[in-house]
């Protein structure tokens, strides 16, 4: 099943942060976050095993919850490079290593 | 420096003709993937594969169909294309990092159009 991506799309200013859900109705057996930059292809950013955990590198962060319903990817400061479509993929229980992805959220980061 | 490699990266051709989009990877990579990405949307699983000889369809039905002969190459291929198959092919390994993360590495893409 495919999981649920919220919002669409975000327009921030430079410095601004933004937050990216990503939900779904059973629980996961992981969470892959990716960002695709108009053009290329999507580059992995982190991924999430544990109910509860969180991590981050530089100001880009995610968690995962205790169900393993939910994921957010916590952006702060943001920058320019940040522009671009963000997406969450899951892999559950009964799929294997197979990786399902949101629809994506578009984000726009203007000066 | 890309480890996966895809070909051709855009072609253009007429209904009805077969192709064949290539794809490569240097990584050792066991599994591998096929997405179907339409402009600024979401991506589809149309196939993938465990290793060598093993094939599975994904979650979005496709009338494509692939191949793993060899554990470097994952060939997708159209035996009669049509202007619903316009969109773009992105080819895709996965690194097993331990405690079941499979983490994905994507290639390119292919953006094919069918006129």
């Amino acid at each position: 099943q495919q999981p649920v991506q919220s919002p669409q799309a975000v327009i921030l200013r430079e410095g601004e942060d933004a937050v990216i859900n990503c939900s779904s109705s059973k629980a996961l057996y992981s969470v892959h976050w990716y960002r695709q930059k108009h053009g290329e292809a999507p580059i992995f950013l982190m991924i999430l095993l544990k109910g509860g955990e969180q991590k981050g590198h530089d100001k880009i962060s995610a968690s995962f919850n205790e169900k393993k319903q939910q994921s957010s990817l916590y952006l702060t400061a943001s920058q320019l490079s940040y522009s671009g479509t963000y997406f969450c993929g899951t892999g559950d229980y009964t799929g294997g290593f197979k990786t399902i992805f949101g629809a994506g959220t578009r984000l726009f980061v203007k000066a | 420096e890309a480890d996966i490699y895809q070909t051709p990266r855009y072609l253009v051709i007429g209904t009805g003709k077969k192709i064949t989009l290539e794809c490569s990877q240097t990584m050792g990579h066991d599994k591998m993937y096929w997405y179907q990405q339409d402009p600024g949307m979401e991506l589809h699983l149309i196939h993938y594969s465990y290793g060598v000889n093993s094939t599975e369809k994904g979650d979005l039905s496709s009338e494509s169909t692939v191949s793993r002969i060899r554990t470097e190459h994952f060939p997708l291929t159209l035996e009669s294309a049509r202007p619903s198959h316009t969109s773009q092919y992105l080819c895709a390994s996965s690194e097993y990092r331990g405690s079941g993360a499979n983490v994905l590495t994507f290639g390119a893409g292919s953006r094919l159009t069918v006129l």
